[in-house]
């Protein structure tokens, strides 16, 4: 959904549902974008990581997706679990030093 | 492995003091830090970079003389909020770039620290 103000994008799902997250990212000379999931009072976790040349990659229950013409990223979580509720952002690199930028984030409910 | 501590995690003091955040990289030598700002329910916000032995590049509107940052070796860096106010009360997060011994990039994040100005 859209971001209104400060509040948080929501997508609220039933447990074993697959869920799937967007972003739209800024730079359309960034040419490494990664996931991470960040759950409450903690750093972010790394999740996966795609590069500018490919437009879909696979993990363990994670896809990601990435239209270069529309500068969208997607990742989807296949058979969703409680475990995976937490805030997911998508960051773009667009330069050599991993200097990363990182897009307003999306909080996923998952209920059980 | 790509291990990255932060301490403190959470920290309260009072308006005016000075708190230094230490960033370890502690299973592999971290040429660069980024050091980011959190806002409860926002995203993360790049504060400044900073790389090993020389001064750190700050971000377009944060304060350079009001976050110092240090990166003494290739293990840790610090950032000291200067005077801090209750509008600096955050999470403050970093992560570090660098090799392994395998040679392979890591860029990990650490735990974050909540910093909390009276």
């Amino acid at each position: 959904g859209e971001s209104v103000g400060l509040h948080l994008p929501t997508l609220s799902v039933q447990e074993g549902d697959n869920s799937i997250i967007n972003c739209a990212y800024s730079n359309s000379a960034s040419d490494y974008f990664i996931w991470y999931k960040q759950e409450s009072g903690k750093g972010p976790q790394f999740i996966i990581d795609i590069r500018s040349n490919m437009d879909k990659r696979q993990g363990q229950r994670v896809t990601v997706l990435l239209n270069k013409t529309v500068k969208h990223l997607s990742l989807q979580i296949a058979a969703t679990q409680p475990g995976d509720s937490a805030v997911y952002f998508c960051a773009e690199k667009g330069g050599s030093n991993y200097k990363l930028t990182f897009g307003k984030g999306t909080l996923l409910t998952v209920n059980p | 492995g790509a291990v990255v501590s932060q301490h403190p995690s959470w920290v309260i003091c009072k308006s005016g003091t000075s708190v230094k955040i230490e960033c370890r990289s502690l299973d592999f030598q971290a040429t660069t830090m980024f050091w980011y700002r959190q806002f409860p329910k926002q995203s993360l916000m790049l504060m400044a970079t900073s790389n090993e032995g020389s001064k750190a590049t700050y971000e377009q509107g944060v304060e350079k003389d009001k976050f110092l940052i240090n990166h003494a070796s290739l293990t840790l860096s610090t950032l000291t909020v200067t005077s801090a106010h209750p509008e600096d009360s955050s999470f403050y997060i970093c992560s570090a770039m660098g090799a392994k011994i395998s040679g392979a990039n890591v860029l990990t994040f650490g735990a974050g620290s909540r910093l909390t100005v009276l």
